[in-house]
């Protein structure tokens, strides 16, 4: 089983509208947890790190639910700049090995 | 506030020739993470480098080795180059005494192998 497991999607949305993403990850001793978002040809970039009460950061909300094993990220109010590939990245023992998700990709569409 | 760099950007190289990848960490950093990325995939961990010693170590054969510096900037070598081996290389820093330990990214390297 992998450590990490996204929808690859494509998602495509139109511009103003909401959408959500979800990874699950199989190590239920995991300590952080963060989205990144890479554009094409670029390195990733960190977008949020995911705490266990959930934090928010204007459009972009992200959950954390233990009991399931799977964290969220909510983009409200979608942005043609939102357009992205959105990698879900799991931290099992805080400090070393990153396990990345394959990364689900967003369109924003005029 | 200097972010994390890695030269050459882009490198083109031949079946069993030897390749090496430098990175400078994000300032005040002190530790250093390499991995590959191949197209379509994320990141896959390559290892990490503390303290000039590797401290952890993914599931890539010995032909990758890496170095860090006293200065913590690191290197990574590839030998015996397969062309499977083609994908962007990142390189990423953060401090260790970090309580959420984020990682950030320099803009990779771009290894082809012709």
């Amino acid at each position: 089983r992998k450590e990490v497991e996204q929808d690859p999607g494509p998602f495509n949305v139109p511009e103003g509208a909401t959408v959500a993403f979800n990874c699950t990850y199989s190590n239920s001793a995991s300590q952080s947890f963060f989205w990144y978002r890479q554009d094409c040809r670029k390195e990733p970039k960190l977008l949020m790190s995911v705490y266990s009460s959930g934090n928010e950061d204007g459009r972009f909300t992200a959950q954390l639910n233990r009991a399931s094993q799977y964290i969220s990220l909510l983009i409200r109010d979608s942005k043609l700049s939102d357009s992205a590939t959105y990698l879900c990245v799991v931290n099992p023992n805080a400090g070393n090995q990153f396990y990345f998700g394959t990364g689900t990709s967003l369109t924003v569409i005029p | 506030d200097a972010g994390v760099t890695q030269s050459p950007t882009h490198l083109i190289k031949t079946r069993g020739q030897q390749v090496t990848l430098r990175c400078s960490p994000k300032s005040g950093h002190d530790t250093v993470s390499w991995y590959q990325q191949a197209l379509g995939q994320g990141p896959q961990f390559i290892f990490q480098y503390y303290e000039e010693e590797e401290r952890q170590r993914g599931n890539f054969p010995d032909r990758f080795s890496g170095h860090q510096f006293p200065n913590y900037s690191s290197e990574l070598n590839v030998n015996a180059l397969l062309l499977g081996d083609s994908a962007l290389y990142l390189c990423a820093s953060s401090l260790v005494s970090s309580s959420y330990n984020e990682q950030f990214f320099g803009p990779g390297t771009r290894l082809t192998v012709l």
